[in-house]
């Protein structure tokens, strides 16, 4: 019920293409969805979140895509850049309850140039 | 500014050492986080700060103890680690009760323990 499960565990992209991460839950208490940007040896960054009142929300190259009656959500990276070789966490947290951010197990992008 | 600074970036240390982990944020964020994080793995929640307060301990061993001091500061005391206790050990801030949950990271402290 708490979980999020994210695909796939691993991704690789050609510059100038799209890369496609896909996460899905059950609990339809979460109601923040972030995601977050993680280089080797660093902390997560957010990088671009969206509520369930929102189907879709685009920051530059990065969108969000969310289907509540499915409860999934999607990142989007258009025109992907070497420089977007990272890992990829999806997470969500019930508003009230914020303190715990459930996250997927990741996804590791590589761009080839 | 969404900066949370965490020192030192690397620690190594032995099994029977004690160190402490701090962490720092100007955000005026009232809860705080201790995460550790392995090698391919999500961050692992550990403890939460709210208001200064512990308000949850994920039954993390004894041997980690968090501290508060105040509301800009974040400690996390080692003593007697385990080889398996080996990790990057993440901070995070976030404000309360204002219908924004972000949680901001640190950059980590790499942990080795020998």
């Amino acid at each position: 019920q708490q979980q999020v499960k994210q695909s796939p565990q691993s991704l690789i992209v050609q510059k100038g293409g799209i890369s496609i991460i896909n996460c899905a839950y059950e609990n339809t208490a979460f109601d923040y969805f972030p995601w977050y940007q993680q280089f080797p040896g660093k902390g997560p960054a957010l990088l671009i979140a969206i509520r369930p009142d929102v189907s879709e929300k685009k920051e530059g190259r990065f969108t969000i895509s969310f289907n509540k009656s499915a409860k999934q959500f999607s990142l989007h990276i258009m025109d992907s850049q070497p420089g977007d070789s990272a890992t990829y966490f999806c997470a969500a947290s019930i508003k009230g309850g914020s303190e715990k951010l459930v996250f997927g197990k990741g996804t590791k992008l590589t761009v080839n140039p | 500014d969404t900066e949370v600074t965490q020192t030192p970036k690397h620690l190594v240390m032995g099994m029977t050492n004690k160190k402490s982990l701090k962490c720092e944020q100007h955000m005026g964020h009232r809860a705080m986080y201790w995460y550790k994080q392995k090698a391919k793995k999500p961050p692992e929640l550990m403890f939460v700060y709210s208001y200064e307060k512990l308000s949850i301990n994920e039954s993390v061993p004894s041997r980690f103890s968090p501290e508060c001091p105040n509301s800009s500061l974040l400690n996390l005391h080692l003593h007697a680690l385990q080889p398996e206790d080996s990790a990057l050990y993440l901070c995070a801030s976030s404000q309360i009760g204002t219908g924004i949950e972000t949680q901001y990271f640190g950059p980590g402290t790499r942990l080795l323990v020998l």
